[in-house]
């Protein structure tokens, strides 16, 4: 399997601009994340879906964000405005399922710097 | 509060020796499962090693092992004989039961191994 897909691997914008990152998870998981690094905050839940329904999304940082699943093998996470503060690297990871002892697959991350 | 908590910003260790890295977490549910990721300076993150609350034995992986301790709450991540290569940052996560929880990650630590 090609493992979990994140594009793009950098991504470098102006304020104000709308990102969109994209995810392809591993084919046959049920549950996609999205998590954002930084050096202050360390690795942050921000979304999670369940057969491409968002089950928590209270780790989104503000109206700013949105995450949208259109099919099993497609996620945006989109920001709109772009601010400065949201410079990070953002994960993707897939599961298969949500037994405890399932482990997360992750992508590459998208580098985001927001001038 | 934290539900993962990693105390040791930075460790440093001369190669061949054995280094442990603290993982203490917080939960009430008694089905969980401990996990321990790296990422190394090119910034994905790598599985390591797995311990089920259930576990009777301690989990290991090749170098890897992992000194469960059920009554303090402790999950500390046990490398052999270190590497060059085991230069990273290293993550302590927890996933809750069953019902569609993430994985919730620590701030973790970084490690430094010389020659």
């Amino acid at each position: 399997d090609a493992g979990v897909i994140q594009s793009p691997r950098h991504e470098v914008t102006e304020m104000g601009q709308e990102v969109t990152l994209r995810c392809k998870p591993i084919s046959g998981h049920d549950y996609l994340f999205w998590y954002r690094q930084t050096m202050m905050r360390g690795l942050e839940l921000l979304i999670y879906f369940n057969n491409n329904v968002p089950i928590d999304d209270s780790g989104m940082p503000e109206d700013r964000f949105s995450a949208k699943m259109p099919n099993a093998s497609f996620s945006t996470l989109k920001i709109q405005p772009s601010e400065p503060r949201d410079s990070a690297v953002y994960f993707c990871a897939s599961s298969k399922d949500s037994f405890r002892g399932e482990k997360l697959f992750f992508g590459s991350g998208t580098q985001l710097s927001v001038l | 509060a934290q539900k993962i908590t990693q105390t040791q910003p930075g460790m440093f260790v001369q190669e061949k020796e054995a280094v442990t890295l603290d993982c203490t977490y917080d939960t009430s549910d008694p089905s969980y499962g401990l996990f321990w990721y790296k990422q190394p300076s090119s910034g994905e993150m790598i599985f390591l090693i797995y311990q089920g609350s259930y576990d009777q034995q301690n989990a290991t992986e090749g170098r890897y092992s992992l000194n469960f301790q059920k009554a303090r709450k402790s999950a500390n991540l046990v490398i052999s004989a270190s590497q060059l290569g085991d230069s990273a940052m290293y993550f302590c996560a927890m996933r809750e039961g069953r019902g569609g929880t993430a994985l919730i990650f620590g701030k973790g630590t970084t490690l430094s191994v010389s020659s």
